[in-house]
């Protein structure tokens, strides 16, 4: 079990451009999640996928997000037309509906945007 | 809608002393309840947890007892260490186990 994977650990960018980013769960979980977390606050939902459905997103998510988990295994988060305001820590959790809601944290990316 | 509370940080202590972190929550149901911790320049790792009313969690000498009746889920522990200085955040989950709600996180600093 390698634990949940995210890359890249850092991008910066400057305002305006698209940015993808991807995560891997751990291999047997089927629900995966995107978080983002700024500097002193908690981790904000973004959203959540069951195998390959994306069955809740947030009000944060706006029009310039989106999200993909085309095989029901690794996801991509892509953001255009980027902002200073996106500038934030990504990040990605998996849990198995099987075992319970716990959920398991990825090292985030972290995004700085110029 | 559902909300967690935790006490504002900075918590400062010197090693071994006792610690402390309250959290209090607002959900509709049976939440389950959380407590992660994340390190310096690392991603956020599960410390604790309790599913239903009346449970403890408790991991790496940290406990915290799930109290439906004052909707709180406070860590604590013992002997704190200079290894323990991170930010601690206080977590819910709705019985569907969808989005985790967090607190705005604690840090805690221990000299030696």
């Amino acid at each position: 079990d390698t634990g949940v994977s995210q890359d890249p650990r850092h991008k910066i960018t400057k305002r305006g451009q698209n940015v993808t980013f991807r995560c891997d769960p751990i291999s047997e979980h089927n629900r995966l999640y995107w978080y983002r977390q700024t500097l002193g606050q908690g981790p904000e939902f973004l959203t959540y996928f069951q195998n390959e459905a994306q069955l809740e997103k947030s009000r944060l998510l706006s029009d310039r997000f989106s999200a993909e988990r085309p095989k029901g295994s690794f996801s991509t988060l892509e953001i255009q037309r980027t902002e200073q305001g996106d500038s934030a820590m990504y990040l990605c959790a998996s849990s198995s509906r099987t075992y319970g809601p716990t959920q398991y944290f990825g090292p985030g990316t972290r995004l700085t945007v110029l | 809608g559902n909300s967690v509370t935790q006490m504002e940080g900075p918590v400062t202590l010197s090693e071994e002393a006792f610690l402390t972190i309250n959290c209090t929550y607002t959900a509709t149901g049976y939440p389950s309840l959380f407590w992660y911790v994340q390190y310096p320049g690392e991603g956020l790792q599960l410390l604790l947890k309790a599913t239903k009313a009346d449970d403890k969690g408790s991991n790496k000498g940290f406990e915290a007892t799930y109290r439906k009746e004052t909707t709180s889920f406070h860590l604590e522990k013992g002997s704190v260490q200079v290894s323990d200085s991170a930010v601690y955040f206080c977590a819910l989950s709705d019985q569907a186990g969808t989005a985790l709600i967090f607190g705005k996180g604690t840090t805690l600093s221990v000299s030696s």
